[in-house]
């Protein structure tokens, strides 16, 4: 069993929709996080969160730490937005935890 | 300039040949890392480094081997490579107490 289990694992959108990823977790956490990769490969950060919720233009990602529990929401998708989206948890060690992604394709 | 940057890009080799994979950031972080990525897998820890004279092993470390040569420099190599070391791998950086990771642009290697 992943420490990181991400749903769906493929999701598939009009332009214009709203979309939302959800990752739960298993181990103890400092913090969580969410990286998106895009098709050619490299991988970035999108937020990281310990409790709440952060707000970085059209993404929106929200953490509950009582269910063990994190979203990650697109607002007026765009095709710009296919990408892999990745959750990770780390803990206190800087020990990290991946999921096996997201893949979203946004259609036209 | 990417902060994290990763050479080759992409790597075509044959089984039994030795490949080093390197990286370089200029984020002046003082934790590097080295991960492989597979379809369907997440990204899975080869080895990490919390400073120059620190080295340890993660959770697929065999067939493996690294050298940080430098803060800024940190390189990964198959010393025989087998197919089964075809996948994209990925360093990483991150600054004690800060959380955040930093990746590179990844570098495809296909072992034939």
């Amino acid at each position: 069993k992943n420490e990181v289990e991400q749903s769906p694992q493929n999701l598939t959108a009009q332009e214009g929709e709203f979309i939302t990823i959800n990752c739960s977790y298993s181990v103890g956490i400092s913090a969580l996080h969410w990286l998106q990769q895009h098709p050619g490969g490299g991988i970035v950060s999108l937020f990281m969160l310990s409790s709440g919720k952060k707000k970085h233009g059209r993404l929106i990602a929200t953490i509950n730490i009582q269910e063990k529990h994190s979203s990650l929401h697109i607002t007026a998708s765009h095709p710009r937005d296919s990408a892999v989206y990745i959750c990770a948890a780390s803990n206190t060690g800087n020990q990290f935890y991946f999921g096996t992604g997201t893949s979203l394709t946004v259609i036209p | 300039d990417a902060d994290v940057t990763q050479t080759p890009r992409n790597r075509i080799t044959k089984t039994g040949k030795r490949i080093m994979l390197e990286c370089s950031q200029t984020k002046g972080h003082d934790r590097m890392y080295w991960y492989r990525q597979d379809p369907g897998l997440g990204l899975r820890l080869i080895y990490y480094s919390f400073d120059v004279k620190d080295i340890n092993k993660g959770e697929i470390s065999d067939g493996y081997s690294v050298s940080r040569q430098a803060q800024a420099k940190f390189s990964l190599s198959l010393e025989s490579a087998i197919p089964n070391q075809t996948a994209l791998y990925f360093c990483a950086t991150s600054a004690a107490g800060q959380g955040r990771m930093f990746f590179g642009e990844g570098s495809r290697l296909t072992v034939l």
